[in-house]
């Protein structure tokens, strides 16, 4: 079946960087677009982009553009989300998301939080 | 940017009730929508996608209709796993964006 497993939990002080995994299985890992999504404690659900596994080639929302960069392995068919210069608001479960066609979000990953403190 | 507005934000039903949230973005999307239900602690499940289609899987007491700016996800009888929260979501353009979410909670 279909699955997508994130990597663990990270703790980050203000101003580092964090990457986290997103190993898929059960599919041709070039077939779907994967995107990231972000909730913070108990707010609703933020869009940060998509990147296709195909080329690599990655869309960003304009908040994460200059922070945020998405990646992938073919070879282990993971994509990795790393962020750069940690904000304490940056605390959030982090989600991939697979789609077809980059439209709906189905699967997604269990969720990875990151918490920023200091 | 698109942007989904919920309503309402939260409403308290009992089971066997029947539920409408409504969705409603800033421009015409056509029927670039889909819905998706989240439980505390666990990643959203897509429920409905095209604004109408409901995936594979999913109870047919959901279903979603609307077009345009305008969209409304239905339950039509509460069972107990349903209390969850809800969120619609564009795929329209880029950015993707969601709505607010709606909490569906016991009565």
């Amino acid at each position: 079946q279909v699955q997508l497993v994130q990597s663990g939990a990270e703790v980050q002080r203000p101003g580092a960087s964090v990457k986290i995994s997103c190993k898929a299985s059960g599919y041709t890992f070039t077939t779907y677009f994967m995107h990231w999504v972000r909730q913070a404690p108990g707010q609703g659900l933020e869009w940060m982009g998509i990147i296709n596994p195909t080329d690599g080639r990655s869309t960003y929302a304009q908040k994460f553009q200059s922070r945020v960069l998405m990646t992938r392995d073919t070879a282990t068919s993971t994509v990795y989300m790393e962020m750069s210069r940690l904000r304490f608001d940056d605390t959030a479960v982090y989600y991939c998301a697979r789609s077809e066609g980059a439209i709906w979000f189905d699967p997604w990953g269990q969720g990875t939080l990151v918490t920023v403190s200091s | 940017d698109i942007q989904m507005t919920q309503s309402p934000s939260s409403v308290s039903a009992s089971v066997g009730d029947r539920v409408t949230i409504t969705c409603r973005a800033s421009q015409d999307i056509i029927n670039w929508v889909a819905w998706y239900q989240q439980k505390p602690g666990k990643a959203p499940k897509l429920l409905i996608y095209a604004a109408s289609t409901l995936q594979s899987g999913v109870p047919s007491r959901f279903s979603g209709s609307g077009s345009g700016t305008d969209f409304i996800l239905t339950i039509s009888s509460l069972q107990p796993e349903d209390f969850a929260t809800y969120y619609c979501q564009q795929s329209h353009s880029f950015p993707r964006t969601f709505g607010q979410g709606t909490k569906v909670e016991i009565k």
